[in-house]
């Protein structure tokens, strides 16, 4: 089945630790996203990457860091510097044709320890 | 700044009823235009996907868009208790946004028996 993989679900980070979330999809889609969604909040663009090995900022991409190595992965992770990580993290990716839908994978629900 | 904007709710229908999703945007150079659906704690959903003015149909959703007027809506005739959940308009802006979308923070539906 063609999708998004996301890992893990759930997620705790302690003080002073940087994790990583997992974004694997096998659509073959160029683009990738990854934005952070408060409770009562819409999506807000954290970073997204067009094309291997290269990525551009979203609009809160202050202590978060990503790679684009390979097409189908799309990692972030969640520095210390971000103080206030808790959020649910949404991957998305979207074809070659820039005026085609997102895809969605089910989701990341950071909380800190 | 661009912006798309939603009402945020909720809006309350009785079971059967058709609900009314409104959404503006801010750039009239919008291309394309999606509306997902995010049920409480899952990820957003594509439901329908509108490019030029006029009506979509898709079961019983119907997009429908107006640039002149930079509005799109979604209707959802014959409201189920299952169509509860929050509806996200999405606009790529076009331009020079890479294809990005612009999310609006969403209207919280609620389909009552």
């Amino acid at each position: 089945d063609g999708g998004i993989t996301q890992s893990p679900k759930y997620l705790f980070r302690k003080e002073g630790q940087n994790v990583t979330l997992s974004c694997e999809q096998n659509l073959n889609h160029d683009a990738m996203y990854w934005y952070r969604q408060d409770p009562g909040q819409g999506l807000r663009l954290i970073y997204y990457s067009q094309i291997v090995n290269d990525f551009q900022k979203g609009d809160i991409a202050e202590g978060y860091s990503v790679s684009r190595e390979k097409k189908e992965s799309f990692p972030l992770t969640v520095t210390s510097a971000q103080k206030n990580p808790t959020a649910f993290y949404l991957c998305a990716s979207r074809d070659r044709d820039r005026n085609q839908p997102q895809h969605f994978g089910d989701g990341t629900r950071l909380s800190i320890l | 700044q661009k912006e798309v904007e939603q009402n945020s709710g909720p809006l309350s229908v009785p079971e059967g009823a058709i609900a009314s999703l409104n959404c503006t945007y801010s750039d009239r150079v919008s291309q394309s235009f999606f509306w997902y659906r995010q049920y409480s704690g899952k990820s957003p959903e594509l439901i329908m996907s509108i490019y030029s003015n006029g009506d979509k149909e898709d079961g019983r959703f119907t997009a429908q868009l107006n640039k002149a007027s930079q509005y799109v809506s979604l209707l959802i005739r014959d409201s189920q208790p299952s169509d509860s959940a929050t509806y996200l308009c999405a606009v790529n802006m076009g331009g020079g946004s890479q294809g990005n979308l612009i999310f609006g923070k969403g209207t919280k539906l609620s389909v009552k028996p």
